[in-house]
C-alpha cells in the first residue's frame, strides 16, 4: 500500500490566516491526488481532486499544488465554515487516506 | 439531485456477517465505480474496496480482503458491501461514494451519509 503522511495533525490558526497543509507520498502517484473537508457528523465533501482541480461548487480560497509526491491544500484566507478536518487521498494504486489535519480556532 | 443512501448497519455480534446496501439516485449508476470507505469512531477515513462501474472488477485494501465482498446491481441502482466474520475493529461508519471512473480510480465527488456498524458482544 502507499503511504500518505499528512502534516501537521492539527493546527489552530484565526479567521482570514493563510493556512497550509502538505501530505507526502511514499512513491509517485502521479496527480491522483485529492483533497476532503470534514465537518463533526458529516460525510466527506470533495475540495480538490487531481492534486489542482478544483471541485465545482467549492470557493477559490482553496487551492491544490504538487511537487514530486509532495502536495499542499491551501486555504488563502480562513473563514468561520472552514474549521474542519481535512484529509488527502491518493487513488494511483487502489487508495490510501491520508490521516488528517484538523483545523481549529486560535 | 445525486443521492446516495446506506441502510443495513447496526449492532452486530463479533463472528456475525452482515450485509450494507446504498441506493442511489440523480446519476446513471451504471456509469460510475463506486466506493466503500468506514470511519472508526474518532479516527480518520480508511478505504475499503471499489467496483467497476459494470460490476466486473473489485479492488480491497489489505485489511479486509478476504472478508469483504463489494457488489452491485445496477437494474436496481444498488451498491452493497458484504461483511463476514465481524470483528471489533469493524466497527465504524461505512460510506458509499460515487468515483465519476468508471474503471478507473479517480476521486470520489458524492457520499452518503454513512451507516453505522458496531460489532459488540
Amino acid at each position: 500500500d502507499i503511504q500518505m503522511t499528512q502534516s501537521p495533525s492539527s493546527l489552530s490558526a484565526s479567521v482570514g490566516d493563510r493556512v497550509t497543509i502538505t501530505c507526502r507520498a511514499g512513491q509517485n502517484i502521479d496527480t491522483y491526488l485529492n483533497w476532503y473537508q470534514q465537518t463533526p457528523g458529516k460525510a466527506p465533501r470533495l475540495l480538490i481532486y487531481a492534486a489542482a482541480s478544483l471541485q465545482s461548487g467549492v470557493p477559490s480560497r482553496f487551492s491544490g499544488t504538487m511537487s514530486g509526491t509532495d502536495f499542499t491544500l491551501t486555504i488563502s484566507s480562513l473563514q468561520p465554515e472552514d474549521f474542519a478536518t481535512y484529509f488527502c487521498q491518493q487513488t494511483y494504486s487502489k487508495s490510501t487516506f491520508g490521516g488528517g489535519t484538523k483545523v481549529e480556532i486560535k | 439531485q445525486v443521492q446516495l443512501v446506506e441502510s443495513g448497519g447496526g449492532v452486530v455480534q463479533p463472528g456475525r456477517s452482515l450485509r450494507l446496501s446504498c441506493v442511489v439516485s440523480g446519476f446513471t449508476f451504471s456509469g460510475c465505480g463506486m466506493h466503500w470507505v468506514r470511519q472508526a469512531p474518532g479516527k480518520g477515513l480508511e478505504w475499503v474496496a471499489f467496483i467497476w462501474h459494470d460490476g466486473s472488477k473489485e479492488y480491497y485494501s489489505d485489511s479486509v480482503k478476504g472478508r469483504f465482498t463489494i457488489s452491485r446491481d445496477n437494474s436496481k441502482n444498488t451498491l452493497f458491501l458484504q461483511i463476514e466474520s465481524l470483528r471489533d475493529d469493524d466497527t465504524a461508519r461505512y460510506y458509499c461514494a460515487r468515483d465519476p471512473g468508471r474503471t478507473t480510480m479517480t476521486h470520489l465527488d458524492y457520499w452518503g451519509q454513512g451507516v453505522l456498524v458496531t460489532v459488540s458482544s
